[in-house]
């Protein structure tokens, strides 16, 4: 059972907008810690999709976008694509384990 | 280029032992905080360890004891020294560079297989 919860999966049709929950609690989201997202292709590194909660590296398209709200923070992915098919993690630490910790990963099918 | 090659994962009897590495190039490892992350099969993300600038290290308690990382800072090179090894190690292991925006992880290797079994 990941500290960070997220849906297992998500689908949406080409075009359109999808988000992913992430859902923590006071000792981690909640107690301030910021949250990162990364994309995940099987096989392939991990990538750095959104840091410090809703911050885009360079060259991640403006179509990726990440917000916070209390003990939850979500990704928004609008204008959806084949090549966004891939499982997307989110990430943050928590102080009762002292640890860096990820969600359990949703799975984005485009439909 | 700023990139990251692990390496160094194979098959192990329960009770073995496995140094993985990774070699990086287009930075400095000594310069950040380094880490090992894994993927059991099947399952998501899980953080294994961290070394930082200053060489201090800590461990998730799942491995603690068992996993030493360390870093050859003439070589560039991360490593993690994995021992006492047990069917629920069985991973890729990712070796992964800590953002200089803090808490996260900007660059990934491709990852090592790390396969426990009798």
């Amino acid at each position: 059972q990941s500290v960070l919860t997220q849906p297992p999966s998500v689908s949406g049709a080409p075009g359109q907008r999808v988000t992913i929950s992430c859902t923590g609690s006071s000792s981690n989201i909640g107690a301030g810690f910021d949250v990162h997202w990364y994309q995940h292709l099987p096989g392939t590194a991990p990538k750095l999709l959104i840091y410090l909660n809703s911050h885009r590296p360079s060259g991640v398209p403006d179509r990726f976008s990440g917000s916070k709200s209390g003990t939850s923070a979500s990704l928004a992915i609008t204008g959806l694509q084949a090549e966004d098919e891939a499982d997307y993690y989110c990430q943050s630490y928590d102080t009762n384990l002292s640890n860096w910790v990820f969600g359990g990963g949703t799975k984005l099918t485009v439909l | 280029e700023v990139q990251l090659v692990d390496s160094g994962g194979g098959l192990v009897q329960p009770g073995g032992s496995l140094r993985l590495s990774c070699a990086a190039s287009g930075f400095i490892v000594s310069g950040t905080y380094m880490n090992w992350v894994r993927q059991a099969p099947g399952k998501g993300l899980e953080w294994v360890s961290v070394i930082y600038s200053a060489g201090s290290t800590s461990y998730a308690d799942s491995v603690k004891g068992r996993f030493t990382i360390s870093r050859d800072n003439s070589k560039n090179m991360l490593y993690l020294q994995i021992n006492d090894l047990r069917v629920e190690d069985t991973a890729v292991y990712y070796c992964a560079r800590g953002g200089a925006d803090g808490g996260n992880f900007d660059v990934w290797g491709r990852g090592t297989l790390v396969t426990v079994s009798s």
